[in-house]
Order: structure tokens, then C-alpha cells, then sequence
């Protein structure tokens, strides 16, 4: 029941792009991306709803394939502040949020 | 606004104690929820509620409990503290709407709550 994230970590230099994967076996309504620094709390990025619509701001976009039950999160000309953890969660309709295991990812100058 | 606020910060219970950690949240979200965090893993989903006087098991419910008897209120209760609940606890808060124009909306989460059980 939980999402699937790959990879599980990655490493880039400032400037480099980067594409973290979610699947679910599950039918979703809704997919969640939060980005996590070490010590605090998730931060929302975004949230993409049935329908497969792309959202995004500033250099980082997703998309939803809700025929294949995936997501992907797409960090273009990555910056240092992107480090920290990524975590897609899945949502149905009624409440219940289920997160994935995360994506490492670290940015080097 | 304050937002998701969470108590305490940081606990240290000994094996056996029981402790409540308290979750209140003034946006008026209708849907509450309780993650625990292990070091260096995801969020695992403990308990939520979708309204007041509605709650309903997530990935890891044993040895907790909660309560919703206001809109604004989500405590999480451990009985018979273990050392496997050592972890950091986050509530989060969130809008939704079931029915003909259904949606979720975005979670806010507390600061968090860390907790040791020695």
C-alpha cells in the first residue's frame, strides 16, 4: 500500500537535473511531493489531482500518469537550498495519506 | 495564525509510562493526522481522523490511541511506553471534501515531537 520512490538517493552538482519516481498498486485520487530538511518538518511542494495534470513553480514540476498509477517530480538546474529528503504520498479520497520511504538527494557546488 | 502546534518538543518517558502528545491546529481543517518518523526513514502514518468524533487506523496504530472531540484538537496518547516508540511524532492538518466536488488539499505539519523511551 505504501508508494514505491526511486532512487532512493542521488547526488547532483548546482545546475544538474534530476527526475524522482512514484508508483502505487493502488487507484489514487490525489499525489502529494514534500520536501524535508534535516531536523524539521516536510514542506508542501505541490499536489497534482486526478486528471494527469502537470503543475510546477520555478524550476521544479511533476506530473501524474493516473492510468499507470505514477508520479514524478522534476527538479531542473537544481540549486543548493533543493537538498533534503523527498517524499511522494498517495492519497484516496476520505483522508488517509500514505507517504513513500523518501529520495536522499543532495546538491553540490 | 499559528498554525499546527504540537507538545512538547522533546519527552523522555522510562519503559512502561504512558504520555500524551498534544496536536492542536486554528485553521479550521476538517482532516488531522499522526506520523511517527524512525531516524533516517519515511513517515508512517499512525492514526487519522477526517472529522470530529471520526478516527480511523493508519499504517502503525498499536500501542496508541487517539481522540477527536473538537474540530481543533487530535491527541495521541501512548500506553505502556516501549523503546520501538522511540521516534519523532508530527501531526498535520489538511482540508478535504468527499461528494460530487471532492478534494484534498494540502498538509501542514506541527514542529514535531521527540521522543525517547529508555
Amino acid at each position: 500500500q505504501q508508494p514505491v520512490q526511486s532512487p532512493q538517493a542521488v547526488i547532483l552538482r548546482e545546475g544538474e537535473d534530476a527526475v524522482i519516481n512514484c508508483s502505487s498498486s493502488k487507484a489514487l485520487y490525489s499525489v502529494h511531493w514534500y520536501r524535508q530538511k534535516h531536523g524539521e518538518a516536510p514542506v508542501f511542494l505541490m499536489i497534482l489531482l486526478k486528471g494527469g495534470e502537470q503543475k510546477g513553480h520555478d524550476k521544479i514540476s511533476a506530473s501524474f500518469n493516473e492510468k499507470k498509477q505514477q508520479s514524478s517530480l522534476y527538479l531542473t538546474a537544481s540549486q543548493l537550498s533543493y537538498s533534503g529528503t523527498y517524499f511522494c504520498g498517495t492519497q484516496k479520497l476520505g483522508g488517509k495519506l500514505i507517504f513513500g520511504q523518501g529520495t536522499e538527494l543532495s546538491v553540490k557546488p | 495564525n499559528a498554525g499546527v502546534t504540537q507538545t512538547p518538543k522533546f519527552r523522555i518517558l522510562k519503559i512502561g509510562q504512558s504520555m500524551t502528545l498534544q496536536c492542536t491546529q486554528d485553521m479550521n481543517h476538517n482532516y488531522m493526522y499522526w506520523y511517527r518518523q524512525d531516524p533516517g526513514m519515511g513517515l508512517k502514518l499512525i492514526y487519522y481522523s477526517v472529522g470530529a468524533g471520526i478516527t480511523d487506523k493508519g499504517e502503525v496504530p498499536n500501542g496508541y490511541n487517539v481522540s477527536r472531540s473538537t474540530t481543533e484538537d487530535f491527541p495521541l496518547r501512548l500506553e505502556l511506553a516501549a523503546p520501538s516508540q522511540t521516534s519523532v511524532y508530527f501531526c498535520a492538518s489538511s482540508y478535504g471534501r468527499t461528494g460530487p466536488v471532492a478534494t484534498n488539499e494540502k498538509l501542514f505539519f506541527g514542529s514535531g515531537t521527540q521522543l525517547s523511551v529508555l
